[in-house]
């Protein structure tokens, strides 16, 4: 089955550390996207890359970084410089990073602070 | 002024009413509209997309004003199934997508 899965579905983070979510998909789509949702709220973008070997930064960036070394794969790391990182966290991809392109979204990972 | 802005609801209908929600968008060069549906604690999913002469996908209408800069999502026939969040996507010609903060739907029996 084609799709996009996340790794773990709940995460805990302690005070100063940092943690990295997974995202793979199988899609074979080039573009990548990762989005934090909190409660009651719509999804806002962290990271994104449209092609391998690049990406650029969405509106909430601070804390966050990210790679994109093979097509399948667009790790996120949530760094202790995020001092509010509890969130669901999405990953979607999309066939190309161009405006009419529909995403997919994977299940999410939900992260909380300890 | 958030750039994609929705009525967060809630919305409670019985089964068999018609519901419509709408959504304004504040950037004039935006160039596709869609509309997601989340499930509680799930992912969002493409519901539909609008297109600017509308479209309509069984009970499903979507409406495009890019004059007025809104979107309209009609449902008509609610059944038990359709409650969950609307999520109203509003895309760049740079790819880029922002997203709503939703309009809760419950349909009750």
């Amino acid at each position: 089955d084609g799709g996009i899965t996340q790794s773990p579905k709940y995460l805990f983070r302690k005070e100063g550390q940092n943690v990295t979510l997974s995202c793979e998909q199988n899609l074979n789509h080039d573009a990548m996207y990762w989005y934090r949702q909190d409660p009651g709220q719509g999804l806002r973008l962290i990271y994104y890359s449209q092609i391998v070997n690049d990406f650029q930064k969405g509106d909430i960036a601070e804390g966050y970084s990210v790679s994109r070394e093979k097509k399948e794969s667009f790790p996120l790391t949530v760094t202790s410089a995020q001092k509010n990182p509890t969130a669901f966290y999405l990953c979607a991809s999309s066939i190309e990073g161009t405006s009419w392109q529909t995403q997919y979204f994977g299940p999410g990972t939900r992260l909380l602070v300890l | 002024r958030k750039e994609v802005e929705q009525d967060p609801g809630p919305f409670n209908v019985p089964e068999g009413a018609t519901v419509a929600f709408n959504c304004t968008y504040s950037n004039s060069a935006s160039q596709s509209f869609f509309w997601y549906r989340q499930d509680c604690r799930k992912e969002p999913k493409l519901l539909m997309s609008v297109y600017s002469s509308g479209n309509e996908d069984g009970r499903f209408t979507a409406q495009l004003n890019r004059a007025s800069q809104y979107i309209s999502l009609l449902i008509r026939d609610s059944k038990l199934s359709d409650s969950a969040t609307y999520l109203c996507v509003v895309n760049t010609n740079a790819g880029k997508s922002t997203f709503g903060d939703g309009t809760t739907l419950t349909v009750k029996p």
